[in-house]
C-alpha cells in the first residue's frame, strides 16, 4: 500500500540552485497535484495534471515547472531556488475530482 | 474566482470541550470534502458531503452541508488530545479542489 510516494523528504538548497521533487502514485489515478504549505496559508496549489499528458497552473506557479512523465509520475522542478520557496511540498493524486490522497511531504529549505 | 473561507484560524480548547470549524464558499458547491492533518503529517481525507442539508457523523465528529450548498461545518463533541491537528475543508473548482486555509485545533489536557 505505497499510495503516493514523494522524494526527497528533506532538502536544503542554496539560493539559485535547482532541484526536482519526484512523485509517484500506484493507485491508477488520473489527476495529480503539487501543493505547498506555509504557516497560516493552508494548502496552495502550484500545478496540477488532470490526466496524463496535460498540466495546468494552480494558484502559485511562478518559479516552478512540472512534468507528467506518465500516469504514475508527476515531478516538480525548481529551476533557480529562492528563499521564498522554503516550504513543505505535498504531492497528491485523485481519481478525477474524488478524494485526494497526499504524499508524506517534502521539507525544503532555501538558504 | 471561487474562494473557500474557513474560520476560525486557530482554536485552543480544554479537553472535553466541544469544537466547531466553519467553511464558507462564495459559490454553490457540488460537494465539499473535509481533511485532517496531524502535526508534522500530511492531510488525510475524512468525509465528503454531496446533498443539500446533509449531515454525517463519524463517532464524535459531525459534518454538515448547508441547504444552499455554500457552507459547511465540522463539529467535534468532547474533544480529546487525539483530535489535535489542522482541519481543512475543500470544494471543487473546475477540475481541481480548492482548500480553505484550515483551522488549527489544540487541546489542553
Amino acid at each position: 500500500n505505497a499510495g503516493v510516494t514523494q522524494t526527497p523528504k528533506f532538502q536544503v538548497l542554496k539560493t539559485g540552485q535547482s532541484m526536482t521533487l519526484q512523485c509517484a502514485q500506484d493507485m491508477n489515478h488520473n489527476s495529480m497535484y503539487w501543493y505547498r504549505q506555509d504557516p497560516g496559508m493552508g494548502l496552495r496549489l502550484i500545478y496540477y495534471s488532470a490526466s496524463e499528458g496535460t498540466t495546468d497552473k494552480g494558484e502559485v506557479p511562478n518559479g516552478y515547472n512540472v512534468s507528467r512523465l506518465n500516469k504514475r509520475e508527476f515531478s516538480l522542478r525548481l529551476e533557480s531556488a529562492a528563499p521564498s520557496q522554503t516550504s513543505v511540498y505535498f504531492c497528491a493524486s485523485s481519481p478525477s475530482l474524488g478524494t485526494i490522497y497526499f504524499g508524506e511531504g517534502s521539507w525544503l529549505t532555501v538558504v | 474566482g471561487q474562494q473557500v473561507m474557513q474560520i476560525p484560524q486557530y482554536q485552543h480548547v480544554q479537553e472535553g470541550e466541544d469544537f466547531t470549524t466553519y467553511c464558507n464558499s462564495s459559490t454553490t458547491l457540488s460537494n465539499i470534502q473535509w481533511y485532517k492533518q496531524r502535526p508534522g503529517g500530511h492531510p488525510v481525507f475524512l468525509i465528503q458531503l454531496v446533498k443539500s442539508g446533509e449531515v454525517k457523523k463519524q463517532k464524535r465528529l459531525t459534518f454538515q452541508f448547508g441547504e444552499a450548498k455554500k457552507n459547511s461545518s465540522l463539529h467535534i463533541t468532547a474533544t480529546q488530545t487525539t483530535d489535535v491537528g489542522t482541519y481543512f475543508c475543500a470544494g471543487p473548482r473546475g477540475n481541481k479542489l480548492v482548500f480553505g486555509a484550515g483551522t488549527i485545533l489544540r487541546v489542553k489536557s
